[in-house]
C-alpha cells in the first residue's frame, strides 16, 4: 500500500511570495489534514477535509492560508503572503472516517521564508 | 481546552539500558490516546494507541505504554533501547467519538549512546 505522498519535499522563498504544497493521500482514505510543524514544537492541526468538504478550519490562518481538496482526493495548501513565522514542516495526513482511526502521515514538506 | 504535556525535551540513554519518556494530558473524561515517532526528515509513524480496556498497552518496535487515569499520563517505555530508536516521540491525543483532530505535545527528542 502506497503511503501518503507529498511534494516538494523542500522550498525556500523570500516573504511576501507565495508557495503552495501539494498532497496526495493514501487511496480510499476520506478524512485528509494538514498539519503545520514549527521547530521543536509538535504538529498543529491547520485544516480537516472529510471527502472534498471542510470539517475543521479553526486555526487556518484564512488571511493567508488557502486549501481545497478538489474530487475529494489530492489537496493543496497555499500560502499567500508569506511571512517569516510561516517557516515550518507542513504534513499532510490522512485516515479512514472513524474516530481513533491511526493517521498515516507523509513526509512533509519544509518551508524556509527569508 | 484539552492539552498535552511531555516535559521531557531531550533525553539521553545508553544502548540496552531501558526507557520512559512520560506524557501528561489535561482533559475533563479520557480521550483516545497516541504515541507516535519521527525520524529525521520523516513523517510521523504510529507507535501505539489506547481506547479504553487493558491499561497495558502493546506497540511496534518492542513499545508498550500505560495508561494510568489517576494521573492523566499515558506513558512510553521499552526495556532496552536500540541506536535505531533515536528519533522525536510525540504523545497525542484525540476527544473521543466524533472528534478526529489530534493535539499534539511538544515532543521528547531521544538520543541513544552506542
Amino acid at each position: 500500500e502506497a503511503g501518503v505522498a507529498q511534494s516538494p519535499r523542500y522550498k525556500i522563498i523570500e516573504k511576501r511570495q507565495s508557495v503552495a504544497f501539494w498532497c496526495n493521500p493514501i487511496s480510499g482514505h476520506a478524512t485528509l489534514y494538514w498539519y503545520q510543524q514549527i521547530l521543536g514544537q509538535g504538529p498543529k492541526l491547520l485544516i480537516q477535509f472529510q471527502n472534498n468538504g471542510v470539517v475543521d478550519d479553526s486555526q487556518l490562518p484564512k488571511d493567508r492560508f488557502s486549501a481545497e481538496r478538489l474530487k475529494g482526493v489530492d489537496s493543496t495548501l497555499k500560502i499567500q503572503p508569506a511571512k517569516l513565522e510561516d517557516s515550518a514542516v507542513y504534513l499532510c495526513a490522512s485516515s479512514w472516517l472513524r474516530t481513533g482511526n491511526e493517521q498515516f502521515f507523509g513526509p512533509g514538506t519544509r518551508l524556509t521564508v527569508l | 481546552a484539552q492539552s498535552v504535556t511531555q516535559p521531557d525535551i531531550h533525553i539521553t540513554v545508553s544502548e540496552g539500558a531501558s526507557l520512559e519518556l512520560r506524557c501528561n494530558y489535561s482533559y475533563g473524561a479520557t480521550p483516545y490516546l497516541f504515541w507516535y515517532v519521527q525520524s529525521p526528515g520523516q513523517g510521523l509513524q504510529l507507535l501505539l494507541k489506547y481506547f479504553s480496556g487493558d491499561t497495558l498497552v502493546q506497540g511496534i518496535k518492542g513499545f508498550e505504554a500505560e495508561f494510568k487515569r489517576s494521573q492523566s499520563s499515558f506513558n512510553l517505555r521499552k526495556p532496552s533501547v536500540h541506536w535505531s530508536d533515536a528519533a522525536e516521540y510525540f504523545c497525542a491525543v484525540q476527544l473521543g467519538a466524533g472528534s478526529y483532530q489530534l493535539t499534539f505535545g511538544k515532543g521528547t527528542k531521544l538520543s541513544v549512546i552506542p
